[in-house]
C-alpha cells in the first residue's frame, strides 16, 4: 500500500493566521490526491481534489498545490471553523490510503 | 444532492457480527460507488473497501478480507457492511461515503464526495 505521511501531526494557530500543511507519499502518485477537513464529531468532507482543484462551495482560503511525492495544503486566512482535523487520501492505487492526520488547534 | 444516512449506534460481544447498513436518498444507489471508511476513537481514518466508481468492481482492503461482506440493495437503494469476528479493535465509526471521479487538471481523478454521518460500533464483553 501507498504510505502518506502527513506533517505536522497537530499545530497551533491563531485566527487570520496562514497556515501550510504537508502530505508525503511512499511512491509518486502523479496528482491522485485529495484534501479533507473534518470537525470534532462530524464526517469528513473534501476540500480539495487532484492536488489543486477545489470542491464546489469551499471557501477560496483552501488551496492545494503539489504532483508526485510531496502536496501541500494551504488555508489563506484561518477561521473559527477551520480549527479541525486535516487528512490527505491517495486514490492513484486500487488500496486506498489516508495520511495520519494533523490537528489544527486554537493558540 | 444526495444524502447518505446509516443506521444507528451498536454494542456487540467480542466474537459477534455487525451490520452497518446506508441508505441513499435524492438519488439512486445504482449511480453511486458506496465506500467505507471506519475511524477508531481518536484516531485517522481508515478505508475498508468499496466499489470502484468505474467497473463497479469491489475491491477490499487486505486486512479485511475473510472478516467483511459488502452488498447492496437497490430495491431499497440501501448499502449494507457486515463485519464479522469482532474483536476490541473493531471499536470505531464507521462511515459510508459515495467515491466518484471527475476530471480535474486534466486527468480523472477519484474522491469521496459525500458521506454518511457514521455509526458508532462498540465492541465490549
Amino acid at each position: 500500500d501507498i504510505q502518506l505521511t502527513q506533517s505536522p501531526s497537530s499545530l497551533s494557530a491563531f485566527v487570520g493566521d496562514r497556515v501550510t500543511i504537508t502530505c508525503r507519499a511512499s511512491q509518486t502518485i502523479s496528482r491522485y490526491l485529495n484534501w479533507y477537513r473534518q470537525k470534532s464529531g462530524t464526517a469528513p468532507e473534501l476540500l480539495i481534489y487532484a492536488a489543486s482543484s477545489s470542491q464546489s462551495g469551499v471557501p477560496l482560503r483552501f488551496s492545494g498545490s503539489g504532483s508526485g511525492t510531496e502536496f501541500t495544503l494551504t488555508i489563506s486566512s484561518l477561521q473559527p471553523e477551520d480549527f479541525a482535523t486535516y487528512y490527505c487520501q491517495q486514490s492513484y492505487s486500487t488500496g486506498l490510503t489516508f495520511g495520519g492526520g494533523t490537528k489544527v488547534e486554537i493558540k | 444532492q444526495v444524502q447518505l444516512v446509516q443506521t444507528g449506534a451498536e454494542v456487540k460481544r467480542p466474537g459477534a457480527s455487525v451490520r452497518v447498513s446506508c441508505k441513499v436518498s435524492e438519488h439512486i444507489l445504482s449511480e453511486l460507488s458506496i465506500n467505507w471508511v471506519r475511524q477508531a476513537p481518536g484516531k485517522g481514518l481508515e478505508w475498508m473497501g468499496g466499489f470502484g466508481p468505474e467497473e463497479g468492481k469491489k475491491v477490499l482492503a487486505q486486512k479485511f478480507q475473510g472478516r467483511v461482506i459488502m452488498t447492496e440493495d437497490p430495491s431499497s437503494d440501501t448499502a449494507h457492511m457486515d463485519l464479522s469476528g469482532l474483536r476490541s479493535e473493531d471499536t470505531a465509526v464507521y462511515f459510508c461515503a459515495s467515491y466518484r471521479s471527475k476530471y480535474g487538471k486534466g486527468i480523472k481523478v477519484f474522491f469521496f464526495d459525500t458521506w454518511g454521518q457514521g455509526t458508532l460500533v462498540t465492541v465490549s464483553s
